[in-house]
């Protein structure tokens, strides 16, 4: 168990850029999960795969984000034309099937906006 | 829906001190209750969970947390403050059933004094 790896761990970007973070999830794992935490705030749910498909999704998640986990693996977040209010922490995390299986978190990729 | 409420957004101890942190659940279904820990730049770590066998839940570090039906409460102890516990503190809530749908509160930052 290597644990959920993010990358990068920071990105600092332009306005209007875009952004993509990387989540490998805990590999037996097959539920993956992002989230946005900003400071002082606990996270918000942003959306959720189950292996490959994408379950659920948040208000939270506007059209500029999009998340992908193509192969049941890995996970993309992309951000395009960033602006300053995506500027955040966001967390990864995976957990087995079963209901009552606790989500293990990575260490997050901050996201700062110029 | 549910939700949690962290009663204290600073709590400060001394060394060896008792630690209280407060968390008060809402949820419309019996719930599944979760304790994680945050270090600055880094992700959560889970603490501990209650998903409905003993009421008085043990974890790493030495806390616990008492599920409380009648106070809908879940708060967090540890009888001897440490150093090392100074941290983000985040109590989280999911409906049984539905682990994907985890609502955290606003975490309390614990500082600890020599």
């Amino acid at each position: 168990d290597t644990g959920v790896s993010q990358n990068p761990r920071h990105k600092i970007t332009k306005r209007g850029q875009n952004v993509t973070f990387r989540c490998d999830p805990i590999s037996e794992h097959n539920r993956l999960y992002w989230y946005r935490q900003t400071l002082g705030q606990g996270p918000e749910f942003l959306t959720y795969f189950q292996n490959e498909a994408q379950l659920e999704k948040s208000r939270l998640l506007s059209d500029r984000f999009s998340a992908e986990r193509p192969k049941g693996s890995f996970s993309t977040l992309e951000i395009q034309r960033t602006e300053q209010g995506d500027s955040a922490m966001y967390l990864c995390a995976s957990s087995s099937t079963g209901w009552d299986q606790p989500q293990h978190f990575g260490d997050g990729t901050r996201l700062s906006i110029l | 829906a549910q939700s949690v409420t962290q009663l204290g957004s600073h709590v400060s101890v001394s060394e060896g001190a008792l630690v209280l942190l407060r968390c008060n659940y809402s949820s419309s279904v019996p719930p599944y209750l979760f304790w994680y820990v945050q270090y600055p730049n880094q992700g959560l770590q889970l603490l501990l969970k209650y998903t409905s066998a003993a009421t008085l839940v043990k974890g790493i570090n030495g806390f616990e947390a008492e599920f409380k039906k009648s106070e809908t409460s879940f708060h967090l102890t540890k009888p001897s403050a440490h150093m090392s516990d100074a941290a983000e503190y985040f109590c989280a809530v999911t409906p049984r059933g539905n682990n994907n749908d985890m609502r955290f509160g606003a975490g309390t930052r614990l500082t600890v004094k020599p």
